[in-house]
């Protein structure tokens, strides 16, 4: 079975300081991994993706994330985080053959301070 | 371009009463899903369509939930009978096809109130 792991439901920065999401993941067969965003009273924002080619995979707004197979994870992070970063995070996995359905995590609020 | 609607973006309703919530896709978008988004459970997968028809609908609470799809386009999910803990934000998303590398785009969503 597949599962999604987000560590740590609210995560609070400094603006300019290092923002740092935690997703570990458990998949039986090649996963396919995403990052979400959702801002208040709106839908989900796909940030980025991973599908099997580069294990980095860079995103919109200044974000990354890098597949890291060995430790089952799937990291969130932004160099230098910006006030609009203030958000709420999904992780989310699927797997070919399962109809691209999304298993997600429980999500981590980022709130950014000044 | 016209992205993922939801329509309404708010229902409250009485204890038992029936609820229909609808989503456009996407135009061009075979897939189309539903997802439940609650305080208590989090974001979870209701039903998947491609075209008209369901191939996977495990993630459906009870019988109480059904949806269908027409013409490959619209899709309506209706609760009948409606519980307090069908309280909960109703996300559609919709994407080309399959294989699993093709993204999902969601819609506002519909938050259903049952009192």
């Amino acid at each position: 079975a597949q599962s999604v792991t987000q560590l740590g439901s609210h995560v609070s920065v400094s603006e300019g300081a290092l923002v740092l999401l935690r997703c570990n993941y458990s998949s039986s067969v090649p996963p396919y991994l995403f990052w979400y965003v959702q801002y208040p009273n709106q839908g989900l924002q796909l940030l980025l993706k991973y599908t099997s080619a580069a294990t980095l995979v860079k995103g919109i707004n200044g974000f990354e994330a890098e597949f890291k197979k060995s430790e089952t994870s799937f990291h969130l992070t932004k160099p230098s985080a910006h006030m609009s970063d203030a958000a709420e995070y999904f992780c989310a996995v699927s797997f070919s053959g399962g109809y691209n359905k999304l298993i997600f995590g429980a999500g981590t609020r980022l709130a950014v301070h000044s | 371009g016209a992205g993922v609607s939801q329509s309404p973006s708010n229902k409250v309703t009485e204890k038992g009463k029936d609820v229909e919530l609808r989503c456009d896709p996407i135009s061009g978008h075979t897939a189309l899903y539903w997802y439940r988004q609650s305080l208590g459970q989090g974001l979870e997968f209701l039903i998947y369509f491609q075209g008209n028809s369901a191939p996977d609908k495990s993630g459906l609470p009870s019988d109480r939930f059904s949806a269908e799809r027409t013409g490959g386009s619209v899709s309506t999910l209706t609760i009948q009978r409606t519980q307090q803990e069908d309280s909960a934000v109703y996300l559609c998303a919709s994407s080309l096809r399959e294989p699993s590398s093709y993204e999902q785009y969601f819609g506002p969503g519909t938050r259903l109130t049952v009192t």
